[in-house]
């Protein structure tokens, strides 16, 4: 099963708005990061919030961690047509092992 | 240079036949990754290596054969591989830690279709 789940499966906005990703996770992690992909192709890497951090902000990009909920939500404020692309939400879990579990993924449409 | 570079980017393949994916990075990154992608899935982990040694095998079958020649360099060899083996195959690199974790930087990806 998937590690880490984002919510909603798909959101739709018009340009200048916010959006907002969730992802829930069920197991201690070391990190959290966030991607992005465009029509299947390789993916891009947006933001790592390490287990320690509550909040982290690149450019229109936030980051919230709550451990105690296990959960993650990627805000990005006044969002532009190039946003629209697919995100995800990749956990490393605690223990040392490098491997990354990508949750399903949300699919973000910015209409301009 | 912060790029990871996979070719082919596409491939067409017969059950018989024998081909090899090709990635390469010049990052200095020590971590090496293969992911397999499905239409609408998020990538699974195939491998890791570490200092061009296989550390992470996530049960792939043996038709998956990967290879580090050297830090810069990863192959995946593929042999009479079925169907339902049609996806998008990602490889990626990253810094390598036990104790921390970096962010993992991505080729565009081989888009494998198996006939």
């Amino acid at each position: 099963s998937q590690q880490g789940e984002e919510d909603p499966q798909a959101l739709s906005i018009q340009e200048g708005e916010n959006a907002t990703m969730n992802c829930s996770y069920k197991t201690s992690i070391n990190n959290l990061q966030w991607y992005r992909q465009n029509s299947g192709r390789g993916l891009v890497h947006l933001i790592l919030i390490r287990s320690n951090e509550r909040e982290k902000h690149s450019g229109r990009l936030r980051v919230t961690l709550d451990t105690s909920k296990k959960s993650s939500s990627l805000l990005i404020t006044a969002s532009r047509a190039e946003d629209t692309d697919s995100y995800f939400c990749a956990t490393r879990t605690q223990g040392g092992s490098e491997k990354l579990v990508f949750g399903k993924g949300m699919k973000l449409t910015v209409n301009p | 240079d912060t790029e990871v570079t996979q070719t082919p980017k596409h491939l067409v393949m017969g059950m018989t036949n024998k081909k090899s994916l090709k990635c390469e990075q010049h990052m200095g990154h020590r971590a090496m990754y293969w992911y397999k992608q499905k239409a609408k899935k998020p990538p699974e982990l195939m491998f890791v290596y570490s200092y061009e040694k296989l550390s992470i095998n996530e049960s792939v079958p043996s038709r998956f054969s990967p290879e580090c020649p050297n830090s810069s360099l990863l192959n995946l060899h593929l042999h009479a591989l079925q169907p339902e083996d049609s996806a998008l195959y990602l490889c990626a690199s990253s810094q390598e830690s036990r104790r921390n974790s970096y962010e993992q930087y991505f080729g565009p990806g081989t888009r494998l279709t198996v006939t």
